[in-house]
């Protein structure tokens, strides 16, 4: 147990579906995270949070649409997906973005394993 | 940019073998340095770390010194176990907040 728990683990849906993914942590961390991780890629990063406010995106389709709505908890809605976008999709958290005295840690959750038919 | 090379897989080995999984990096100032381990069907957690140079990161039998002359921090063991079967991903994150991943190596152990 990591202290950050995602919900569903699994998740199929259809290319016309919406459906969201849910991140929460429980480490009283400033900075949240969701990567992509896809079969024979590197881990990609999408988005990042610092205190709720969204420093970073990596060009990720607008079909992905993150939330944070405190520092304990972040969301990735989906919607219209295509069959590309099956993957494991990771949530982490940090202390803060920049840590250069612990050296910034990340705690990652389980994952959602998303199939798009 | 900042960047992490690490070692191509998978990896094969017998059981008691010597592990080495190379990790070399390319960062402006003075990255921390992370090596990471995904077990099946989990996220990736961390397996250790180094801040500064010449710091040698240590955790379940797994040891990786900083290396800045030769920008490197490769993951070692002595001995593998069946259970060490994982993926490990080189990682380093820099005073501006980057975190930059490896590609990961896949290390399957045989018994």
């Amino acid at each position: 147990e990591t202290g950050v728990t995602q919900t569903p683990r699994h998740l199929v849906m259809g290319m016309t579906n919406k459906k969201s993914l849910k991140c929460e942590q429980h480490l009283g961390h400033n900075a949240m995270y969701w990567y992509k991780q896809s079969a024979k890629k590197p881990l990609e990063l999408m988005f990042v949070y610092s205190l709720e406010e969204r420093v970073e995106n990596n060009s990720v389709p607008s079909r992905f649409s993150p939330e944070c709505p405190n520092s304990s908890h972040l969301f990735l809605h989906l919607h219209t997906l295509q069959p590309e976008d099956s993957a494991l999709y990771l949530c982490a958290s940090s202390q803060d973005v920049r840590g250069p005295g612990h050296g910034n840690i990340q705690y990652f959750g389980a994952g959602t394993r998303l199939s798009v038919l | 940019g900042n960047s992490v090379t690490q070692m191509e897989g998978p990896v094969t080995l017998s059981e008691e073998a010597f592990l080495t999984i190379n990790c070399t990096y390319t960062a402006t100032g003075y990255p921390s340095l992370f090596w990471y381990v995904q077990y099946p069907g989990e996220g990736l957690q961390l397996l250790l770390k180094a801040t500064k140079a010449d710091d040698k990161g240590s955790n379940k039998g797994f040891e990786a010194t900083y290396r800045k002359e030769t920008t490197s921090f490769h993951l070692e063991k002595g001995s593998v176990q069946v259970s060490d079967s994982a993926v490990y991903f080189c990682a380093l994150n820099t005073n501006a907040g980057k975190s930059t991943f490896g590609d990961g190596t896949t290390l399957t152990v045989k018994p």
